[in-house]
Parts: C-alpha cells; sequence; structure tokens
C-alpha cells in the first residue's frame, strides 16, 4: 500500500525497557516527523530530519532517539521507557517543495 | 519562537448551528496557517490552508494577519463534524521556502449535537 504507515499500532511496555516505533513512507518524501499527541498539549514534536542521515531535535526530544538511514523509514527509539511517555506518537512526512503533511495513523504506546 | 492557541478545549453546537473554532498565532516571519482535523480514531489530515483560500466540506478560514488569528468557521454544523481539530503554523524564511516544520495548537473537541 502507498502512503505512511505506523507499526506496532499498539504497545505496552515496563518501565525501563527499550522500545522501538516505526514509520515508513513510500513516497520518498523528504521530510519526516515525530510527534507524540497528549491531552492539553496537542501535537508536541519530538524529533524531525530532513533528510538520509540529517536529524534535528524538536519540542520535546529528550529520552528519545530517532535514525533515518533510507529515506523511507524514521523509526523512533524510548532508550529506556517512562510513564509519562504513555502518549499516542505520530509519524508524518511530506514532500520538498511546499505541500502538506501527510500522517501515519498512529502508535498508543502505554508504559507501567 | 512560534506559538499557536487554540483558546477552547471543547465546542459543542447544536446541529444547523454556527460554528467558529478560534486559533491564534505569533510569529514573526510569514507563516502558513493549517487546519487538520482528526475523526475518532483515525489519524489526522489536512482540512485547509490559508493559502488556497478554498471551502472543505463547508468549513472556511481566513488568515487576519492584523490580529494574527485564523479561525475556522462553518454556517451549519452537521454531526459528522465532530472530531478533533487542530490548528498548525509552519514556518517560512524571507524567500517563502517552508522549513516544514508544524506547530501545532492544543486542539478543540468539537460535538454537534443532533
Amino acid at each position: 500500500d502507498a502512503g505512511i504507515t505506523q507499526s506496532p499500532r499498539y504497545k505496552i511496555t515496563e518501565t525501563g525497557r527499550q522500545v522501538t516505533l516505526m514509520c515508513h513512507q513510500t513516497w520518498s518524501h523528504s521530510y519526516m516527523f515525530w510527534y507524540r499527541q497528549d491531552l492539553g498539549h496537542g501535537l508536541r514534536l519530538i524529533y524531525y530530519s530532513a533528510a538520509a542521515d540529517i536529524t534535528d531535535k524538536g519540542e520535546v526530544p529528550d529520552g528519545y532517539v530517532v535514525s533515518r538511514s533510507k529515506t523511507e523509514n524514521f523509526p523512533l527509539t524510548l532508550e529506556s521507557a517512562t510513564r509519562s511517555q504513555t502518549s499516542v506518537y505520530f509519524c508524518a512526512s511530506r514532500g520538498l517543495v511546499n505541500t502538506e503533511a501527510f500522517f501515519g495513523q498512529g502508535t498508543r504506546l502505554t508504559v507501567v | 519562537a512560534q506559538r499557536v492557541t487554540q483558546p477552547e478545549k471543547l465546542l459543542s453546537v447544536f446541529k444547523g448551528a454556527p460554528v467558529e473554532l478560534k486559533c491564534n498565532y505569533s510569529y514573526s516571519g510569514s507563516p502558513e496557517l493549517f487546519w487538520y482535523v482528526q475523526y475518532s480514531r483515525q489519524r489526522l489530515q489536512l482540512l485547509l490552508r490559508h493559502i488556497s483560500r478554498e471551502s472543505i466540506k463547508g468549513f472556511t478560514a481566513d488568515l487576519n494577519k492584523g490580529e494574527t488569528s485564523f479561525h475556522l468557521k462553518k454556517p451549519f454544523a452537521q454531526e459528522e463534524d465532530s472530531a478533533m481539530y487542530y490548528c498548525a503554523l509552519r514556518e517560512t524564511n524571507a524567500g517563502g521556502t517552508s522549513y516544514g516544520k508544524l506547530t501545532f495548537g492544543q486542539g478543540t473537541i468539537l460535538t454537534v449535537h443532533p
């Protein structure tokens, strides 16, 4: 399927564990983003990437790591999960020239 | 730094009534403004962008640079409009090139009652 997909859709993990959320897009979009969605805060940018091997911090990067070895993939890793990282995570991508951003279906992560 | 404010967390109206979702922004440059909608348990999708000046699903939004606002309006709300609405800002440089990052407001949950 063409588009942007996230996996897993749902994840429960324990405090202190490492967990990786996957994001894959088939458009060869240059830009990719990770947001977390929390009530009262809206969507907050965690990390973004302008191209393969180019990443930068967003508003709330602490506790997260990203990589982008291939244009189509942008995994987000929680190195040592904490309860405060319980959230819905959205990945997004957009092309190079002023186009709209497309979002994945989201990953609902619960840290217990 | 840029900021987007949606003052209403919740907004309830009856079917057929007009609805206005407020959005104010602060940004020193020339912004691009968007409205995104998220229906229950679905992904975010673009509803409107200010540069398009179009009406989607009966919704319109006008960028008011003097008031730094981008309110979303619909004259007659429908039950299927019930959703979470996000206002978002994208930075651009002096040449109009976008850096790509979107800054979102806190979101407004719209409920349209029958």
